[in-house]
């Protein structure tokens, strides 16, 4: 079945470290996206990429690192520079190409990552 | 930056009755879509409206969209305990080509 895989399903990151949240899809979808999500909040834009090797800061970028060397993978680094990381961190992907918004995304099930 | 606002933030209802939910954002749009969330999971793809549509239908579902008010509405029809979950508006605004926007959610409770 086609979709989107994140792992890990949970993620505890100690103070000062960095992690990398991993997403990966088999839709053959070009647009990937990484929103943040806080409690009883919407969501805020991270990053997004709509075509390999290529990506743009959203909303909220700093504190946050992307790639795109792949269609299928767009792995998110929570770094250290990241004050309050402590969220749901989602990943979707969508068809829609360069100029093209007319799609819906697919969304994965989550990462929830605390800081302890 | 939040683009939509859905109003009302919580609703509660019993099974069988008609829920309605409503969306405001404040660009223009190229679309609005709605999502919809079960307690700690991913976003599940409901809708997507057109700005030159005024009305769509999914199943139990009805979406209609006036661009002149900047507003959308979410009706979910004879309601069941499943359709517990929370619902988001999104928007795409015109010319970021594929960049959602989401609002702030409503979060709907049917009860037996």
């Amino acid at each position: 079945d086609g979709g989107i895989t994140q792992s890990p399903k949970y993620l505890f990151r100690k103070e000062g470290q960095n992690v990398t949240l991993s997403c990966e899809q088999n839709l053959n979808h070009d647009a990937m996206y990484w929103y943040r999500q806080d409690p009883g909040q919407g969501l805020r834009l991270i990053y997004y990429s709509q075509i390999v090797n290529d990506f743009q800061k959203g909303d909220i970028a700093e504190g946050y690192s992307v790639s795109r060397e792949k269609k299928e993978s767009f792995p998110l680094t929570v770094t250290s520079a990241q004050k309050n990381p402590t969220a749901f961190y989602l990943c979707a992907s969508s068809v829609g190409r360069r100029g093209e918004p007319g799609y819906g995304y697919t969304f994965g099930s989550g990462t929830r990552l605390t800081v302890v | 930056s939040q683009q939509g606002e859905e109003d009302p933030q919580a609703l509660s209802i019993q099974e069988g009755e008609n829920a309605t939910m409503n969306c405001s954002y404040k660009t223009s749009i190229n679309n609005l879509q709605w999502y919809r969330q079960n307690s700690g999971r991913g976003l599940v793809h409901l809708i997507l409206i057109r700005s030159n549509e005024r009305e769509k239908h999914s199943g139990r579902l009805r979406v209609t969209l006036d661009t002149s008010k900047k507003s959308s509405s979410l009706l979910i029809t004879a309601s069941r305990a499943a359709d517990t979950a929370s619902y988001f508006c999104a928007t795409v605004p015109t010319g970021t080509a594929s960049k959602l926007t989401f609002g702030t959610g409503t979060r709907l409770q049917v009860t037996l």
